[in-house]
């Protein structure tokens, strides 16, 4: 299967804590994006690269939150000192450059702060 | 800002009953409206995208058409595994991101 992969899968972490998820983009796209989505929401946009840059970001990613996209592959979302407002389901997603839009999604990380 | 808008929030439908569900939508400049589908648990699954109006995409018991203030979601005779939640989703023909703006769902339950 070459979909989207995303490690881990849950992660239970405490208020404080640093956390760092994984997403590893279909292998030909060259646009990788992160979302948050919380229960009974639409997912929202956080960050997006092309290639290893990172060319925006949503008012939404406080400065505890940074994302890496080391050699234009894989990407980190890392967040500090995480609080309990931060428990959501953190979704991949990515896209190709050639003249189409659609985003494939990841099966998410689901984060959640005690 | 872009806003998308779906209803009903929830749909209750018995096996083979067909139905539509509504996503309106405001945009400055329209590149694309995108249909996906989640199940509880999973990251959305693509479904469609549509990119001007008068469009129609259709897969299986699934039709999706656009207007330019909203898209509608047709399901004809839907069976217990097409109960999901539905998501619709804009771009923004200014955004150099291609971010998507997605509407909170409408949450399909089919009953056998």
């Amino acid at each position: 299967d070459t979909g989207v992969s995303q490690d881990p899968r849950h992660k239970i972490t405490k208020r404080g804590q640093n956390v760092t998820f994984r997403c590893d983009p279909i292998s030909e796209h060259n646009r990788l994006y992160w979302y948050r989505q919380t229960l009974g929401q639409g997912p929202e946009f956080l960050t997006y690269f092309q290639n290893e840059a990172q060319l925006e970001k949503s008012r939404l990613l406080s400065d505890r939150f940074s994302a890496e996209r080391p050699k234009g592959s894989f990407s980190t979302l890392e967040i500090q000192r995480t609080e309990q407002g931060d428990s959501a389901m953190y979704l991949c997603a990515s896209s190709s450059h050639r003249g189409r839009y659609e985003q494939y999604f990841g099966p998410g990380t689901r984060l959640t702060v005690t | 800002e872009d806003q998308v808008t779906q209803s009903p929030e929830a749909l209750r439908l018995q096996e083979g009953e067909s139905s539509s569900l509504n996503c309106s939508y405001t945009v400055s400049g329209l590149r694309g409206l995108f249909w996906y589908r989640q199940d509880p648990g999973k990251g959305p699954e693509f479904l469609f995208t549509l990119y001007s109006a008068g469009e129609e995409k259709e897969k299986e018991r699934l039709k999706a058409t656009l207007t330019k203030k909203e898209s509608f979601l047709h399901i004809t005779a839907p069976k217990p595994e097409d109960s999901a939640t539905y998501l619709c989703a804009v771009v923004n023909s200014g955004a150099g991101s291609y971010q998507l703006t997605f509407g909170k769902g409408t949450k399909l339950s089919v009953i056998p």
